[in-house]
């Protein structure tokens, strides 16, 4: 079964650079039959996605975002990333990694990681 | 920009029926997905393409569309499907994944 866990640091400062690593177990990250994706919930709120990455290596970003979003792919590692720049204090939140079984459920995600809380304060 | 609309709560008595919607807000050919997310937990997908269950969700769960509206609907309402529930579609494009605001259901 499918398993992915989160890991990055969990504090950053205003204007620094956010990078967050999803290690995937049990699949390939090379495999076509799967999307990968990152979503991110401010505590209290609502799931937010930010974008998601194929085995093709195409990107789709949240627009509201997407100035400062970079998702890629570590093949040799079987994991994939999410970098945000300049982060701010409404970047403060609980950021999941998730995946997709595409040739069963399209384009939902149906398994996620555990989340990593990510607070941005100076 | 393209939104799905869900009530904030909907609250309904155990063994009774719970119907959550999901507008869009505008016409779309996508389809849509189901999670329900229990407090500290990671959102969990129940419906898929609409209307397809996930395997190991209870057979109470379902979905349903009618225009631009979804809908997911739980028979037989029990204490631990108590959760938050959050629809999700791409926009009207396919390009960008859209999320609703969620809907907290309360079991009285």
């Amino acid at each position: 079964q499918l398993r992915l866990q989160e890991s990055g640091p969990g504090l950053l400062k205003p204007s620094e650079t956010l990078s967050l690593t999803c290690s995937v177990s049990s699949a390939s990250i090379s495999s076509n039959s799967y999307l990968w994706g990152w979503i991110r919930q401010t505590p209290g709120k609502g799931l937010q996605w930010i974008g998601n990455i194929y085995y093709s290596g195409n990107t789709y970003y949240n627009p509201s975002l997407k100035s400062r979003v970079t998702i890629s792919v570590d093949t040799s590692k079987n994991q994939f990333s999410l970098r945000l720049t300049s982060v701010t204090a409404t970047d403060t939140a609980l950021y999941y990694c998730a995946s997709g079984t595409i040739l069963i459920t399209d384009d939902a995600f149906n398994t996620w990681g555990q989340g990593t809380m990510v607070t941005v304060s100076s | 920009s393209y939104e799905l609309t869900q009530p904030p709560s909907v609250s309904v008595s155990p063994g009774q029926t719970a119907r959550i919607t999901c507008s869009a807000d505008a016409v779309s050919n996508q389809y849509a997905y189901w999670y329900q997310q229990k407090p500290g937990q990671a959102p969990v997908l129940a419906i898929y393409k609409d209307t397809e269950r996930v395997s190991g969700i209870p057979e109470r769960f379902s979905g349903s569309r009618s225009g631009t509206t979804v809908t997911l609907t739980i028979d037989g309402v029990q204490a631990e499907d108590e959760a938050d529930y959050y629809c999700q579609s791409p926009d009207s494009s396919g390009t960008y994944v859209i999320f609703g605001g969620g809907t907290k259901l309360t079991v009285l």
